[in-house]
C-alpha cells in the first residue's frame, strides 16, 4: 500500500528558531500533500493544501510567513516552522493525496518548543 | 457553523462483542465520508469510505452506514478484539469547488480482553 514517512518523527527545539520538517510519499507520486497540527484530544486541523510546483494554499488563521510550505518534487513536501514559539507546540502531519477521496497520512511529528 | 460531533467520551467494551461509533454533523453536504484508525502518537490510517449514494459499505470485521437525512454515520466493528483498542475519526469530503476534509475529534475505543 501506499507509504507516507515524516521526518523527524519528534524535535524538541528553543524558542525563536526554525524547525523543518519532512514529509515523502515513498512508493507513490502525489501531486497534493496536505498538512495538519492535532493538539491532544482534539481534530486534525488543515493547515495547508500543497501542490506541486506551485505556492501552498494555507487556510483562514494560519500564517503563511511562520508556516512555510515547499513542494518541489512530487514525493517530497516540507513545512518549516519560523521563529517557533511554545505556542507552536503540537502534533504535524502531512498526508499525500492519490485521487480525491483518499489521503494517506504520515506518522506525525510531535515538536515541542521551549 | 459547520460541525462534525463524535462521543467525546471512550467506549469500552468486552472482547467478542460489537463496538458501535457515531458520527454526527450539521451543515454540512458531504459527497463522502471516511473512518480512520488513529493509535496514540500516529498519523491517522483509512479504513472505509462511504459515498452520500450509499447506505452500507463492508470490510471484513467492519460496517459503516451513512443516512444523510439523520446526518449521522455508524462505524460498527464487530466481534471486537483488544488490538482493535484506539481512536476512531470520521471524516467528512465537501466539495466547495475543490474537495475538502473536515475531521472529527474521534471517539477512543478500549476493548478488554
Amino acid at each position: 500500500g501506499a507509504v507516507v514517512s515524516q521526518h523527524p518523527s519528534r524535535v524538541i527545539c528553543k524558542s525563536g528558531t526554525s524547525v523543518k520538517i519532512e514529509c515523502r510519499s515513498l512508493d507513490f507520486q502525489a501531486t497534493t500533500m496536505f498538512w495538519y497540527r492535532q493538539f491532544p484530544k482534539q481534530s486534525l486541523m488543515l493547515m495547508a493544501t500543497s501542490n506541486e510546483g506551485s505556492k501552498a494554499t494555507y487556510e483562514q488563521g494560519v500564517e503563511k510567513d511562520k508556516f512555510l510550505i515547499n513542494h518541489a518534487s512530487l514525493t517530497l513536501s516540507t513545512l518549516t516552522v519560523t521563529s517557533a514559539h511554545p505556542e507552536d507546540s503540537s502534533f504535524y502531519i502531512c498526508s499525500a493525496q492519490t485521487s480525491p477521496q483518499t489521503q494517506y497520512f504520515g506518522p506525525g511529528t510531535r515538536l515541542l518548543v521551549l | 457553523s459547520q460541525k462534525i460531533e463524535q462521543n467525546s467520551e471512550a467506549l469500552n467494551i468486552q472482547e467478542g462483542k460489537t463496538a458501535t461509533l457515531t458520527c454526527n454533523y450539521t451543515n454540512y453536504s458531504p459527497a463522502y465520508l471516511q473512518w480512520y484508525r488513529q493509535d496514540p502518537g500516529r498519523g491517522p490510517v483509512f479504513l472505509l469510505l462511504i459515498r452520500e449514494n450509499e447506505k452500507e459499505k463492508r470490510k471484513e470485521r467492519l460496517k459503516v452506514t451513512f443516512d444523510t437525512t439523520l446526518k449521522q454515520s455508524l462505524f460498527h466493528i464487530t466481534a471486537s478484539q483488544p488490538a482493535d483498542s484506539a481512536t476512531y475519526l470520521c471524516a467528512l469530503d465537501y466539495n466547495t469547488g475543490g474537495f475538502k476534509t473536515i475531521f472529527g475529534a474521534g471517539t477512543r475505543l478500549f476493548v478488554k480482553a
